[in-house]
């Protein structure tokens, strides 16, 4: 594997359920990223995890819980979501998070329906 | 804060036509600009970045832009699209006000017809 995956790329579930989203880059980043992509609305930064540390949460909601074991697996536990969390949900590493010139490298996105 | 603007949420063009993509940013005292293509069920993907120097970067697929610091702008430009190049296309801006963050625009859906 290359770059930057995601699994599942599709997710169907109800509002009382739990799940998982997860990403792996192979590119020897040390920051990851969650972004949710909503139709018609710009892309939004979720959280930011720079060498397994969380160093940003942009107000999201607690029915979404990021984990960041080490610095290649990302994940997102879902539980409790409502209709309007329906997005594409895009996951990013880069170099590190803080510097200057940070290119990101994103992976191809899960797409999440909530019934 | 940082902000990106793309001028046009849509921009629909002919097969062979010249075309160029708007954004403009709010000013920093050093930035640095992105061009990012996502095709339908796909994750974003670089086209092109201007990091210093030249003002006129060359991309991927014929893909260019130009960075004019007296306007705040970063257009992207192809001389001639083809059918293939119908995605959504997202222009960012990473500048040093507030801690060197990543910010999209909303996008632009260019769409190539035949």
């Amino acid at each position: 594997e290359t770059g930057v995956t995601q699994t599942p790329r599709h997710l169907v579930m109800g509002m009382t359920n739990k799940k998982s989203l997860k990403c792996e880059q192979h590119l020897g980043h040390n920051a990851m990223y969650w972004y949710k992509q909503s139709a018609k609305k710009p892309l939004e930064l979720m959280f930011v995890y720079n060498f397994k540390e969380q160093t940003e949460n942009n107000s999201v909601p607690s029915r979404f819980s990021p984990e960041c074991p080490n610095s290649s697996h990302l994940f997102l536990h879902l539980h409790t979501l409502q209709p309007e969390d329906s997005a594409l949900y895009l996951c990013a590493s880069s170099q590190e998070a803080g510097g200057s010139y940070n290119e990101q490298f994103f992976g191809p996105g899960t797409r999440l329906t909530v019934l | 804060a940082q902000s990106v603007t793309q001028l046009d949420s849509q921009v629909p063009v002919f097969e062979e036509a010249p075309v160029e993509l708007r954004c403009n940013y709010s000013s920093s005292v050093s930035v640095y600009l992105f061009w990012y293509v996502q095709y339908p069920n796909q994750g974003l993907q670089l086209l092109l970045k201007y990091l210093s120097g030249s003002t006129l970067v060359k991309g991927i697929n014929g893909f260019e832009a130009e960075f004019n610091k007296s306007q705040t702008s970063f257009h992207l430009r192809k001389p001639s699209v083809h059918i293939s190049d119908t995605a959504e296309y997202f222009c960012a801006v990473r500048g040093n006000t507030g801690g060197f963050k990543t910010i999209f625009g909303a996008g632009t859906r260019l769409f190539v017809k035949a």
